[in-house]
């Protein structure tokens, strides 16, 4: 079972780079979900999505962009790297629960530093 | 938006001792996640609360909600150093964007042998 799964693991981007994060799952979950966790911080929310063809910002979405054109994918996109982007990046993807909460599962991240 | 805050934000304790690492939630909690993560690596499921007063177990640790203090507890009896690591909290939000999960700072746990 492959789960979630993120590329490239690590990357170093040089300041004004641009890049995609890619993240896909293969079990069928609607809800995905990119995080970002700084040193010795807690997961804070970028953008999630609740389905195919929508997006919703967390709380930190500035710099970045998302697109679901797929229930399997969602793929992050940096503009312009700065060097405050330099952090490890999860995503994430989980069921509709009805009301209920459902297991959300996460990738084992990509680490990104910009110099 | 729901803040959830930890505490303690990090703890040392020698093996075998009991420890307590405790999740807040600014606003009402309609189910919670505990993960643990391991230096550099992802995140790992322990286990989901869905309704107050609910308590769940897997080998030493322990979790309880308490909907009415809007607070999750975790607790390992008799530690080992393979229960070293970041131990997360996360949260369902309540309102109109319950599809979004939120998750606490962290608490940063070190056994020593």
């Amino acid at each position: 079972n492959a789960g979630v799964t993120q590329t490239p693991k690590f990357r170093i981007l040089k300041i004004g780079q641009s890049m995609t994060l890619q993240c896909t799952q293969d079990m069928n979950h609607n809800y995905m979900y990119w995080y970002r966790q700084d040193p010795g911080m807690g997961l804070k929310l970028i953008y999630y999505s609740v389905g195919a063809g929508i997006t919703d910002k967390g709380e930190v979405p500035n710099g970045y962009n998302v697109s679901r054109s797929t229930t399997e994918d969602f793929p992050l996109r940096l503009e312009l790297a700065a060097p405050s982007q330099t952090s490890v990046y999860f995503c994430a993807s989980r069921p509709p629960g009805q009301g209920i909460m459902t297991e959300a599962f996460f990738g084992q991240g990509t680490r990104l530093t910009v110099v | 938006s729901q803040e959830l805050e930890q505490s303690p934000q990090s703890l040392i304790v020698q093996e075998g001792k009991n420890l307590t690492i405790n999740c807040t939630s600014s606003k009402t909690l309609y189910g919670l996640y505990w993960y643990k993560q391991k230096y550099g690596e992802g995140l790992i499921f322990l286990m989901m609360l869905q309704k107050g007063g609910e308590e769940k177990s897997h080998e030493k640790i322990t979790a309880k909600l308490d909907e009415k203090k809007q607070q999750s507890s975790l607790h390992i009896t008799a530690s080992q150093p393979s229960h070293a690591g970041i131990y997360l909290c996360g949260a369902k939000n309540s309102g109109g964007s319950n599809y979004k999960l939120t998750f606490g700072k962290g608490t940063l746990l070190t056994v020593n042998p």
